[in-house]
């Protein structure tokens, strides 16, 4: 009972370096989100697909591209990462858009 | 830009004690309002959630919901050291979960 699996889980890159972070779902759930965690700011929404087929920008898009692959996947892309992008990053579904969120186990990324 | 506003603590209270954790929310129209705890080094896991119609009550948790003021609260009776985690209020907007910054608690034995 997987639940939520995020990949890799930690992962360090140079400035400038590109990468993608992976996000599978095996609740059969419509919607999917992208959240990141830094000290004191709590959990910010970067950006969210509220079904296959569909992608919106959420509090801190800037420097992400996001992919809805299937109703199971949501890739998250770093482009060109700068420091500012270090932060841990938060997979989540939830079966439709408001309803309760089930987190994966996060993905600790540094940028040098 | 809805906001959630959570004092970040920490909050400490003694072993048996009730421990307040409160929300504020800047959008009238919220329906929905989530509490989540999390541990240090893992991920947010649910402890309840509330429609804007009535609280709730789960074991030692209840979500309570003032709507005049914009406030939802989690009160955890007969708190343990096991409670101490950091508690996250999430608020429904647009389809979308907007959480505060959380509120660290420490239940001391």
């Amino acid at each position: 009972n997987a639940g939520v699996t995020q990949t890799p889980k930690f992962q360090v890159l140079k400035t400038g370096q590109s990468m993608t972070l992976q996000c599978a779902q095996d609740m059969n759930h419509n919607s999917m989100y992208w959240y990141r965690q830094d000290p004191g700011m709590g959990l910010r929404l970067i950006y969210y697909s509220a079904s296959e087929g569909t992608t919106d920008k959420g509090e801190v898009p800037n420097g992400y591209n996001v992919s809805r692959l299937n109703k199971r996947e949501f890739s998250l892309r770093l482009e060109s990462a700068a420091p500012s992008q270090t932060s841990v990053y938060f997979c989540a579904s939830s079966e439709a858009p408001g309803s309760p969120l089930h987190f994966g186990n996060g993905t600790r990324l540094t940028v040098t | 830009q809805k906001e959630v506003e959570q004092n970040s603590g920490p909050l400490s209270v003694p072993e048996g004690a009730i421990a307040s954790l409160n929300c504020t929310y800047s959008d009238r129209g919220s329906q929905s309002f989530f509490w989540y705890r999390q541990y240090s080094g893992k991920s947010p896991e649910l402890i309840m959630f509330i429609y804007s119609n009535g609280d709730k009550e789960d074991g030692r948790f209840t979500a309570q919901l003032n709507k005049a003021s914009q406030y939802v609260s989690l009160l955890i009776r007969d708190s343990q050291p096991s409670d101490s985690a950091t508690y996250l209020c999430a608020v429904s907007w647009g389809g979308k979960l907007i959480f505060g910054q959380g509120t660290e608690l420490s239940v001391k034995p």
